[in-house]
């Protein structure tokens, strides 16, 4: 009931594309859910996140899309850029910590 | 500082070995989190102070993993006994709020240890 699922594990996208990542969940509790990205080496850096109240955030490139009554999220990333080539991370947010999906590697090609 | 820092970057421990990793959090964060990150997965959750209180220590793994942080800022995680299923990035997040609301964590570099 804590976790989060996420899909897919890899993801190619052409420049100019739209890639689309999806998580679901099961624990209605969960009340906070972000998106992080992550390159090699590094931290994962925040992008964009979402309360369950709102059913869509865009922010520049980056829109959450969230379901509440399927208890899905995704991420939609515009115009998808290789710089844009890391990890991608959901996660969702019970109480105070963070619990994460498997994660995403997306390659955008040039 | 701008962000969360962490050092040292690497660690190298041979099985047994006790080791300390340190996080210095965003100046001002009232909130700290410890995660540990295994190879190709997402992060894990091993605990959380608020201030200098430990609130959630539930995903430490073993009772070798203790995590301090006795001024309310920076904190020190101390794995004893090192084994090979600890070897992972151990990354710290701080956040500004207590806990209760809006949680934006922000998320150091990480250090990777191995346990050789």
């Amino acid at each position: 009931q804590q976790q989060v699922k996420q899909s897919p594990q890899s993801l190619i996208v052409q420049k100019g594309g739209i890639s689309i990542i999806n998580c679901a969940y099961e624990n209605t509790a969960f009340d906070y859910f972000p998106w992080y990205q992550q390159f090699p080496g590094k931290g994962p850096a925040l992008l964009i996140a979402i309360r369950p109240d709102v059913s869509e955030k865009k922010e520049g490139r980056f829109t959450i899309s969230f379901n509440k009554s399927a208890k899905q999220f995704s991420l939609h990333i515009m115009d998808s850029q290789p710089g844009d080539s890391a990890t991608y991370f959901c996660a969702a947010s019970p109480v105070w910590e963070y619990i994460f999906g498997t994660g995403t590697r997306l390659k955008v090609l040039a | 500082g701008a962000g969360v820092s962490q050092s040292p970057r690497y660690k190298v421990a041979k099985r047994g070995q006790d080791v300390a990793l340190r996080c210095d959090p965003i100046s001002g964060h009232v909130s700290l989190f410890w995660y540990q990150q295994a190879l190709g997965q997402g992060p894990e959750f091993l605990t959380y102070f608020q201030n200098e209180a430990q609130l959630d220590k539930s995903g430490l793994p073993s009772d070798r993993f203790f995590a301090e942080r006795p001024e309310g800022s920076v904190s020190t995680l101390k794995i004893q006994r090192t084994q090979q299923e600890d070897s992972a990035v151990y990354l710290c997040a701080s956040s500004a709020d207590t806990g209760l609301g809006i949680h934006e964590q922000y998320f150091g570099p990480g250090t990777r240890l191995t346990v050789t």
